[in-house]
């Protein structure tokens, strides 16, 4: 039971690449979480999927999109990378708001 | 979206003290929970506790939800307890995270 796999663990990207963060699951939840942790500023949710096949902005979703391809997998993808974006980047999922929230080991990413 | 301060920011303790953490919500939330992040940066989930008290260990929490304030024991401090612990409130769809308490334990 691995619970929440993020890939790859450490990025570098150069200003105006673009890359895909993967995100999965095998605890059969419903909702799952992208999240950017940033010093000072704790986590920040970027965009969330309630179910599958819902997506939704959270509070920074600006230069980034996600897809929900399964129930499983929750992608998020940085279309033209910028410096602003340099983070550490978390996915979670949980099975219900009534539940606990379980996250990923996390992306460090630095674009310069 | 809701406010979460969690206090006090920074904490050092002596091994084998203490200590008490404070959660806040700026409104009222659906559930709460606790986090713990080590040193390597693995966030690993302590608590989920919508209200009243849990134990789990040297570990406990308190909600109080209709006040709006949560609260994290730390009894008998170890060194690998160091690391940030944060709270999150979770309303909607969304949960909402503070900013952490960043503890040091030295030995």
């Amino acid at each position: 039971n691995a619970g929440v796999t993020q890939t790859p663990k450490f990025q570098v990207l150069k200003t105006g690449q673009s890359m895909t963060l993967q995100c999965a699951q095998d605890m059969n939840h419903n909702s799952m979480y992208w999240y950017r942790q940033d010093p000072g500023m704790g986590l920040r949710l970027i965009y969330y999927s309630a179910s599958e096949g819902t997506t939704d902005k959270g509070e920074v979703p600006n230069g980034y999109n996600v897809s929900r391809l399964n129930k499983r997998e929750f992608s998020l993808r940085l279309e033209s990378a910028a410096p602003s974006q340099t983070s550490v980047y978390f996915c979670a999922s949980t099975r219900s708001l009534d539940e606990k929230l379980f996250f990923g080991s996390g992306t460090q990413l630095s674009v310069l | 979206g809701i406010q979460v301060e969690q206090s006090p920011p920074d904490l050092i303790l002596q091994e084998g003290a203490n200590s008490t953490l404070r959660c806040n919500f700026s409104d009222s939330v659906n559930n709460l929970q606790w986090f713990h992040q080590n040193p390597w940066g693995q966030l690993i989930n302590l608590f989920y506790i919508p209200s009243g008290t849990k134990q789990n260990g040297r570990l406990s929490a308190t909600t109080v939800a209709t006040e709006r304030y949560s609260l994290l024991y730390i009894s008998s401090s170890q060194t690998t307890d160091s690391g940030v612990y944060f709270c999150a409130g979770g309303l909607g769809n969304q949960f909402y995270f503070g900013t952490g308490t960043s503890l040091t334990v030295i030995p």
